[in-house]
């Protein structure tokens, strides 16, 4: 089975500044996507980035950028020019290829954007 | 198409009542899927249907957790005899079954069992 841990439970970060969250996995498939969700409170859920595995080449959206270290299995959030509507609980997440699409997330990490 | 759908926003019931949840998804998705997830977690894996068909459950769904979804479109999530344990937050969310883009989630049906 596949595990995701978020080691930061909360960040706090100044607006306009930087912040990355991190987030490992233990897997031993080969082939699968990961990603970056944002859960704003009291409101759903949205896909923040998307990677597939055997692309090496860090997935960007416009201010969110990934790390992306298949061997360390590592794959970091970071959040430049932070704004205040970033303030949200982010989740990683797990998809194995082939398996229905169905997510494993981490615990999440609480970001506060402070003004 | 306004996204995924969740109904009730919110429940409050008793212990030992029955309760019942539903889930529109997004009308070209054919696959829907019910997490939970409690104050402070991520979401876990509940259950999923690819059109009409459960395909595979979670051992944390214990007898008292029924999933349908008539016909392939909304999905309803019945949970019998509750207890407090079954407090927390269920989402539904919805995907193609073609390519790999991540869920579009519902706003979720908070529980709480007093």
């Amino acid at each position: 089975a596949q595990t995701v841990t978020q080691s930061q439970p909360e960040m706090s970060v100044q607006e306009a500044e930087t912040v990355t969250l991190s987030c490992t996995y233990d897997t031993s498939e080969n082939n699968y996507y990961l990603f970056w969700y944002k859960q704003p409170p009291s409101r759903q859920m949205i896909l923040v980035i998307r990677q597939e595995a055997y692309k090496q080449q860090n997935a960007t959206e416009n201010r969110f950028s990934v790390n992306f270290q298949k061997a360390a299995k590592s794959f970091s959030l970071k959040i430049s020019d932070s704004q205040l509507g970033d303030t949200a609980m982010y989740f990683c997440a797990f998809m194995k290829e082939a398996a229905g699409n169905k997510l494993t997330f981490g615990g999440g990490t609480r970001v506060l954007v402070k003004p | 198409d306004t996204g995924v759908s969740q109904n009730p926003r919110h429940k409050i019931t008793k212990r030992g009542q029955n309760v019942t949840f539903r889930c529109d998804p997004i009308s070209e998705h054919n696959r829907l899927y019910w997490y939970r997830q409690t104050l402070g977690q991520g979401p876990e894996f509940l259950t999923y249907f690819q059109n009409e068909a459960q395909l595979e459950k979670s051992r944390l769904l214990s007898d008292r957790f029924s999933a349908e979804r008539p016909k392939g479109s909304f999905s309803t999530l019945e949970i019998q005899r509750t207890e407090q344990g079954d407090s927390a937050m269920y989402l539904c969310a919805s995907s193609s079954s073609v390519g790999v883009y991540g869920y579009t989630f519902g706003s979720g049906t908070r529980l709480t069992v007093v």
